[in-house]
């Protein structure tokens, strides 16, 4: 099956740019989505498909997909920016398709 | 608004069975596959399942399949999960998940919690 490997954490400074990356076996030909979870909280979309943003979602969070790693990119880093981030794809070199999602990784902000 | 409220989750005893229920709102509900996400205290996103806007076509994790069975009622704007043969592994916090037309989950409900102990 396949898999989808975060760092565990991440931490930057309040203003300073924080980078989540997510790498899997040629990850770059898949389409890869973003969620962030606060605690107590059900998870929300931040980015969809590489690089787009659902409305609501402000443009400091970015993303680029190429290769073997995927990045979310949260630009001008707030203390409300601090929360566990999720990559996810869907896998269909089964015969059936399957959501992977990565391990996670909490951004701390100093 | 759209919606989706999860209910009932409980305490059952390994080899028990539970079945949760998610309403949604605010959607054209049958437009849409339904997904059931699950989240072991502590730890990260396991997908559980999935059901086509039609009911006609469902899939599983390996982790569930054979003991838990996903069906939905579009007359009554329903997800269900019915879960069989729990194992103290299946303990986690049930989310159903809307997904959007690019294939992301899009609304996530606020989820319900299975536990399984003896």
């Amino acid at each position: 099956s396949y898999v989808l490997t975060q760092p565990p954490s991440v931490s930057v400074a309040p203003g300073q740019t924080a980078r989540i990356t997510c790498g899997g076996n040629n990850i770059g030909s898949k389409s890869v989505h973003w969620y962030q979870q606060k605690p107590g909280q059900a998870p929300v979309l931040v980015v969809y498909d590489d690089s787009d943003r659902p409305s609501g979602i402000p443009e400091r969070f970015s993303g680029s997909n190429s290769g073997n790693t995927a990045t979310l990119t949260i630009s001008r880093v707030e203390a409300g920016d601090e929360a566990d981030y999720y990559c996810q794809v869907w896998d269909s070199s089964s015969d059936h398709p399957d959501v992977v999602f990565g391990g996670g990784t909490k951004l701390t902000v100093l | 608004e759209v919606q989706l409220v999860e209910s009932g989750g409980g305490v059952v005893q390994p080899g028990g069975s539970l079945r949760l229920s998610c309403a949604a709102s605010g959607f054209t509900f049958d437009d849409y596959a339904m997904h059931w996400v699950r989240q072991a205290p502590g730890k990260g996103l396991e997908w559980v399942s999935l059901i086509s806007g039609d009911g006609g076509s469902t899939y599983y994790a390996d982790s569930v399949k054979g003991r838990f069975t996903i069906s939905r009622d579009n007359s009554k704007n329903s997800l269900y999960l019915q879960m069989n043969s729990l194992r103290t592994e299946d303990t986690a916090l049930y989310y159903c998940a809307k997904v959007a037309g690019y294939d992301a989950f899009d609304i996530w409900g606020q989820g319900t919690m299975v536990t399984v102990s003896s």
